[in-house]
């Protein structure tokens, strides 16, 4: 059974930083690529970022760019969102995803329960 | 980047009721399209990918078509576990995105 276990949410005062993380367990994980979707409070989803199953290659959206970093653990299975820059926009329930298939072109199929950050002074 | 409008942004139905949920992307995104379903306090759960194939274990109640820029998902004998939002996802270009969802309500 595929589980994603998401931590790290919290509390953060404006401008500070916070590491979310990702267990994996269940699957391959290197075959596949993982995302992070946030949805901030009364919104809908908004992808966050996305890396490759390798590690090699990692994708942003223009909101997050330069302020968030996207790693994958290879040996304790885990995705990493490193956030630097926080804003009060940033105040999220933060789910990982992963992707349904090898390659590109792919949806995604097992989501983590999200984990809550709160960005405020 | 890709934006993508879903319409309604709420529907109001019944059980038993057929309704039609469009999504339309601001250019061409060919079958790279997925619907997702979302209840409060949960994970969304994939619904339909590729435009159009049924995610093992969804209802066959719910089909997907489109290609292109316009897309539909469809929910046949609405069932009291249906009422939740739906979403649409581009994976056609990075960065991927969502629309703004569709509230189905009763």
């Amino acid at each position: 059974e595929v589980q994603l276990l998401e931590s790290g949410g919290g509390l953060v005062q404006p401008g500070g930083s916070l590491r979310l993380s990702c267990a994996a367990s269940g699957f391959t994980f290197n075959n596949f690529a993982m995302n992070w979707v946030r949805q901030a409070p009364g919104k809908g989803l908004e992808w966050v970022s996305g890396i490759s199953g390798s590690g090699a290659n990692t994708y942003y959206a223009d909101s997050v760019k330069g302020r968030f970093t996207i790693s994958r653990d290879k040996s304790k299975t885990t995705l990493y969102l490193q956030m630097s820059g926080l804003r009060v926009d940033d105040t999220a329930v933060y789910y990982c995803a992963k992707d349904r298939f090898s390659g590109s072109f792919s949806p995604f199929d097992q989501w983590g329960q999200g984990t809550l950050v709160t960005v405020s002074s | 980047d890709i934006q993508m409008t879903q319409s309604p942004s709420t529907l109001s139905a019944s059980v038993g009721d057929r309704v039609t949920i469009t999504c339309r992307a601001s250019q061409n995104i060919n079958i790279w399209l997925a619907w997702y379903q979302h209840k409060p306090g949960k994970a969304p759960n994939l619904l339909i990918y590729k435009a159009s194939t049924l995610e093992s274990g969804v209802p066959s109640r719910f089909s997907g078509s489109g290609s292109g820029t316009e897309h539909t998902l469809t929910i046949s004998n609405l069932q009291p576990e249906d009422f939740a939002t739906y979403y649409c996802q581009q994976y056609n270009n990075y960065p991927w995105t969502f629309g703004q969802g569709t509230k189905v309500e009763i």
